[in-house]
């Protein structure tokens, strides 16, 4: 059964401080993997999407790496802001669906909370 | 640019009643549609999706139902709403093209009472 596991479930940080969300995954084969940011009550935004033979990508002060031999991946924050503050979900996709949405296994998300 | 509307944003229907939540979608052609519902501490989890009017996949058996009547239209409906139904639902849209990625809606935050 392909699983997306998030961890922390939730996390603290003070301002200015750098943090790390990671995603272990057992989807297989593997596409793609993606991670979006929620905000409280809005639907999810897409940060980045990675394939197999990307290692990383950087979108601003967001890093996503991707391991796909171990099958982990991480989303890097630096120099948090007030606005970080989010629920960061992980997505992989399936390679049998053609990367479509239908084929999509979602992690529960982080839930990130930047602190004055 | 594209954008995606969904209406209403919240909703508080008694048990037993009706539901109909409506997605519209602008600035492109024959998109994928998709309802999502996330429930408090779980992943979202994929409840229909549509590559074209009139073409529904449901992924979850369940009480609710889903039309597209119209390209860019997507509609989740019920005939009557189970307290189980409670959640926030989320419609979102992608090109049937490899990596695309998906754009939601603001969703829908139903309580069913």
């Amino acid at each position: 059964k392909n699983q997306v596991e998030q961890s922390p479930q939730s996390l603290i940080i003070l301002e200015g401080k750098n943090c790390t969300l990671q995603c272990n995954y057992t989807v297989s084969p593997f596409s793609n993997l993606r991670w979006y940011k929620q905000d409280t009550g809005r639907g999810p935004v897409s940060l980045t999407i990675m394939t197999f033979s990307e290692n990383t990508k950087s979108n601003g002060r967001y890093t996503a790496t991707l391991d796909a031999d171990t099958k982990q991946s991480s989303l890097h924050i630096t120099a948090s802001q007030l606005s970080d503050s989010a629920s960061y979900i992980c997505v992989v996709s399936a390679w049998e669906s053609g990367g479509g949405a239908d084929g999509l296994t979602f992690g529960k998300g982080t839930h990130l909370i930047i602190q004055p | 640019s594209q954008t995606i509307h969904q209406w209403p944003a919240t909703l508080v229907q008694p048990v037993g009643s009706p539901l109909s939540l409506e997605c519209t979608v602008e600035g492109t052609s024959n998109p994928n549609l998709y309802w999502y519902r996330q429930a408090a501490g779980r992943g979202l989890q994929l409840l229909f999706y549509s590559i074209g009017i009139g073409q529904i996949s449901s992924e979850v058996p369940q009480n609710l139902s889903a039309s597209r009547p119209q390209d860019r239209q997507f509609i989740l409906s019920s005939k009557k709403l189970l307290l189980s139904d409670s959640g926030f639902y989320l419609c979102a849209w992608n090109r049937d093209t490899y990596n695309s990625p998906l754009h939601f809606g603001n969703g829908t935050r139903l309580t069913v009472t």
